[in-house]
């Protein structure tokens, strides 16, 4: 069971720049979820997903594209990267309702992105 | 829109002495669960409370659940090296323990001094 995989592990990228984060998990999760993290701010909310073919905005999407076409896949797609997106970005995916201890998020190893 | 505040932002102890951090939220939520993050690493999910003024306890940690669902606290007993990491607390307010939008607080940072 391989659990949460993001890809790429570090990124570099010029402004104006785009890409794509990846995630997958292989729990046959319902939710998904983008995190991204920085000093002092906690996680914060980027874009999640309840189910194949569903999402919707979390606290920070501004700059941020996402779509669920698989339970499998989440892609985070930056449009054009901007230094206020260098940050630690993590994915996780979770059951929808609660599940005798098996509750909660399990997070990926997270993807550090640096945007000059 | 929902906020999950905790305290204190960091905290150091020495070796053996206990440790606690308070969440706090602006709603009344349905669930609030507490994620451990080493440093370097990603959050690993510790414990769901779903009931009003629940307790739970795992080994030297104690996890509690205000009676007004707006608060929770993480109280580790002789800490240890090892528990060294930042501790989030999150919330949502959909019913039924789902993990539907967590918002996470700021995290308490525990460094333990040997």
């Amino acid at each position: 069971n391989a659990g949460v995989t993001q890809t790429p592990k570090f990124q570099v990228l010029k402004t104006g720049q785009s890409m794509t984060l990846q995630c997958a998990q292989d729990m046959n999760h319902e939710y998904m979820s983008w995190y991204r993290q920085d000093p002092g701010m906690g996680l914060r909310l980027i874009h999640y997903s309840v189910g194949a073919g569903i999402t919707d905005q979390g606290e920070v999407p501004n700059g941020y594209n996402v779509s669920r076409s698989t339970t499998e896949d989440f892609p985070l797609r930056l449009l054009s990267a901007a230094p206020s997106q260098t940050s630690v970005y993590f994915c996780a995916s979770s059951y929808a309702g609660a599940r005798q201890g098996r509750n909660g998020y399990t997070f990926g190893s997270g993807t550090r992105l640096t945007v000059v | 829109g929902q906020q999950v505040m905790q305290i204190p932002q960091y905290q150091h102890v020495q070796e053996g002495e206990d440790f606690t951090t308070y969440c706090n939220s602006s709603t009344t939520l349905s669930n609030i669960q507490w994620y451990k993050q080493r440093p370097g690493g990603h959050p690993v999910f510790l414990i769901q409370l779903v009931k009003s003024g629940e307790v739970k306890k795992q080994k030297r940690l104690t996890f509690q659940f205000g009676e007004a669902k707006k608060n929770s606290s993480l109280h580790i007993t002789a800490t240890q090296t090892t528990d060294v990491g930042t501790y989030f607390c999150a919330g949502t307010r959909n019913s039924g323990g789902s993990n539907y939008k967590l918002t996470f607080g700021k995290g308490t940072l525990l460094t333990v001094n040997p």
